[in-house]
């Protein structure tokens, strides 16, 4: 079956520590978007990519960084910048034109 | 600003019953409009999409409004099941031609199906 797969579910950072989060599609999409969601708030865009090397940040960048090596893979790495980095962090893939996104079962970070 | 903005933030209801989630927005210009199902600790899943010229649309049990002149849309539940315990996130999307990155994101209504 076709689908984005998140992982790990679970991902606990100690302080000063990068951690990747890894997010792989197998449903030929050419964009990929990487969401924080906290409780009590909609989603935000971290980055995002419409094709393989080339990415855009989003509304809250700072402290992320991503990479699109494949078209399959978009991961996100947090690095020891983000300050608060405790959250649910969604994937996203889209098809062209206005089809809908259709998400991942998201990564928790939470910090030790 | 471009806002979105969902009532009730939470609610109650019992197995069986009907309910009605609201989304009002401020978002322009206007492209189409997204509710999504999401499970806790799943990511959201699309139930429907409606363009400006939508007034209704169906998914089984699930049934979309949206009024372009008020900026306002609502989801119906039409006899709830417990598996319908999810938060209903209302997604509107800005006409930018083609980009990307113009979701406006409700916070959601987390609704709770009781026996």
């Amino acid at each position: 079956d076709g689908g984005i797969t998140q992982s790990p579910k679970y991902l606990f950072r100690k302080e000063g520590q990068n951690v990747t989060l890894s997010c792989e599609q197998n449903l030929n999409h050419d964009a990929m978007y990487w969401y924080r969601q906290d409780p009590g708030q909609g989603l935000r865009l971290i980055y995002y990519s419409q094709i393989v090397n080339d990415f855009q940040k989003g509304d809250i960048a700072e402290g992320y960084s991503v990479s699109r090596e494949k078209k399959e893979s978009f991961p996100l790495t947090v690095t020891s910048a983000q300050k608060n980095p405790t959250a649910f962090y969604l994937c996203a893939s889209k098809p062209g034109g206005w089809q809908p996104q259709h998400f991942g079962d998201g990564t928790r970070l939470s910090i030790l | 600003k471009n806002q979105v903005e969902q009532s009730p933030q939470s609610l109650i209801i019992l197995e069986g019953k009907n309910c009605t989630l609201q989304c009002n927005y401020t978002v322009s210009p206007f492209s189409n409009l997204r509710w999504y199902k999401q499970d806790t600790g799943r990511g959201p899943v699309s139930l429907t999409i409606m363009t400006f010229s939508e007034n209704t649309k169906s998914n089984g049990r699930y049934t979309a409004t949206l009024d372009a002149d008020t900026k306002q849309s609502s989801l119906h539940i039409t006899a709830s099941q417990l598996s319908d315990s999810a938060s209903y996130i209302c997604v509107v999307i800005r006409n930018y031609g083609g980009s990307q990155g113009n979701l406006i994101f409700g916070k959601g209504t987390k609704l709770s199906v009781k026996p």
